[in-house]
């Protein structure tokens, strides 16, 4: 079974730009979940997506944005980017209500 | 607020010695417990997790400890090996929101 995937891998925009990210879960996952990760920060939750809702939010401002497809693949969308946003976004899926959720390698963003 | 807390950044062990990972949770309604491991330029792999209706939860060389009285778990590593070199996050499940809460990480290192 293929693992969580996410595209592309590493991207460099510069300030003021926006950006789109993909996942696509694992089959049969219809729960999809984005995290940033920082060096000073560590894991943080952005939002979780079911059945093409929007079920959870973290603590991000609304510059940050996703949706979720029938399929259950997900995009994640960055308006208006601050250097600040530098960061590896990781997607993370799940099944069900099962607690253990599975991570894709993540995009590495640049913001310059 | 930090919910999720791993207070050492680092540690060394010696190959076939006991890695003993620490980490402190403060959100008593936390219930479901899971360590993650990740390679640099990879996202977090699933290793074990623990209910909070257990102490503890064994698979192979990789055991977790539940103390719920002084909100802590500890994961330990026997024998510890090179290839366990890599950055170990401790998360929660449960709370107000249904996503995974995640200390900030600690770096193993394994020596031969």
């Amino acid at each position: 079974k293929a693992g969580v995937t996410q595209t592309p891998r590493y991207l460099i925009k510069t300030r003021g730009q926006q950006v789109t990210l993909s996942c696509s879960p694992i089959s049969g996952h219809r729960s999809v979940s984005w995290y940033q990760q920082t060096p000073g920060q560590g894991l943080q939750f952005l939002f979780e997506y079911f059945s093409e809702t929007q079920r959870n939010k973290g603590n991000f401002p609304g510059r940050f944005s996703g949706r979720q497809f029938s399929n259950s693949r997900s995009e994640m969308n960055v308006s208006t980017l601050e250097l600040g946003d530098s960061a590896l976004y990781l997607c993370a899926s799940r099944a069900g209500q099962e607690n253990i959720q599975y991570f894709g390698a993540g995009t590495r963003l640049s913001v310059l | 607020d930090q919910q999720v807390k791993q207070n050492s950044p680092s540690l060394s062990v010696q190959e076939g010695r006991i890695s003993i990972l620490n980490c402190d949770y403060t959100n008593s309604m936390f219930d479901y417990f899971l360590w993650y491991k990740k390679y640099p330029a990879e996202g977090p792999t699933f290793l074990i997790s623990i209910s909070s209706i257990k102490d503890k939860n064994e698979d192979g060389r990789f055991t977790v400890f539940l103390n719920k009285s002084a909100k802590h778990l500890s994961l330990h590593i026997v024998p510890s090996q090179p290839g366990d070199s890599a950055v170990y996050f401790c998360a929660a499940f449960g709370g107000s929101q249904g996503n995974l809460i995640f200390g900030k990480g600690t770096k193993l290192s394994v020596k031969p």
